[in-house]
């Protein structure tokens, strides 16, 4: 049973132009998002959050929204650069169980940044 | 030096033989955490521990023990390993939850494992 689903698993985007990735999510004990990005041969790596009290965050290029109604979130990445591309990894978690530590990733989506 | 170390990278082994792998971690964080990652199935976390003294399954743990010698070190071990244990496995630690930073996992560089 996914609990957290990215049906795309790749996505190519011209240098510039604005990347999305999205988030399916079944689980409604799930109050805060993650998005990790990974390089081959590396470990995952944090890259931005939001608590199911926001629909909306910000970090420079990076935008990640929150539709709580439809279980969706999305990743917005403008513009889009060759050094983004990379596997990105939804998670999510219950500040119930685990302390919010606890996360559960979804499939990921391969993005493609092409020059 | 990385943060958290994971040994050995890249393991090739047979179908009934005990494997361990370790992580070490610098960061003085309480929680460690090991995941496997196969295509398709993104990660998917294996056990966890909130402290030395505390060991948690996660959803797969069947076929998987863990360790947790001191708080910067957590092993994971697989008694008799079968080809479907093939995967790339992550170890990864974190702080208790504060405020803003619920969930950041900070991540080894992964142990590749195949079994023959």
């Amino acid at each position: 049973d996914q609990q957290v689903k990215q049906n795309s698993p790749s996505l190519s985007v011209q240098e510039g132009r604005i990347s999305i990735l999205n988030c399916d999510y079944t689980n409604s004990m799930f109050d805060y998002f993650l998005w990790y990005k990974k390089y081959p041969a590396e470990g995952p790596t944090f890259l931005i959050s939001i608590s199911s009290i926001k629909d909306k965050n910000e970090d420079g290029r990076f935008t990640v929204f929150l539709n709580k109604s439809a279980k969706h979130l999305s990743l917005h990445i403008v513009p889009s650069q060759p050094g983004d591309s990379a596997v990105y990894f939804c998670a999510a978690s219950d500040s119930l169980t685990g302390g919010g530590n606890k996360l559960t990733f979804g499939t990921g989506t391969q993005l493609k940044v092409e020059l | 030096d990385a943060d958290v170390t994971q040994t050995p990278r890249n393991r090739i082994t047979k179908t009934g033989k005990r494997i361990m792998l370790e992580c070490s971690q610098t960061k003085g964080h309480d929680r460690m955490y090991w995941y496997r990652q196969d295509p398709g199935l993104g990660l998917r976390l294996i056990y966890y521990s909130f402290d030395v003294k505390d060991i948690n399954k996660g959803e797969i743990s069947d076929g998987y023990s863990v360790s947790r010698q001191a708080q910067a070190k957590f092993s994971l071990s697989l008694e008799s390993a079968i080809p479907n244990q093939t995967a790339l496995y992550f170890c990864a630690t974190s702080d208790a939850p504060t405020s803003g930073r619920t969930g950041e996992l900070f991540f080894g560089e992964g142990s590749r494992l195949t079994v023959l």
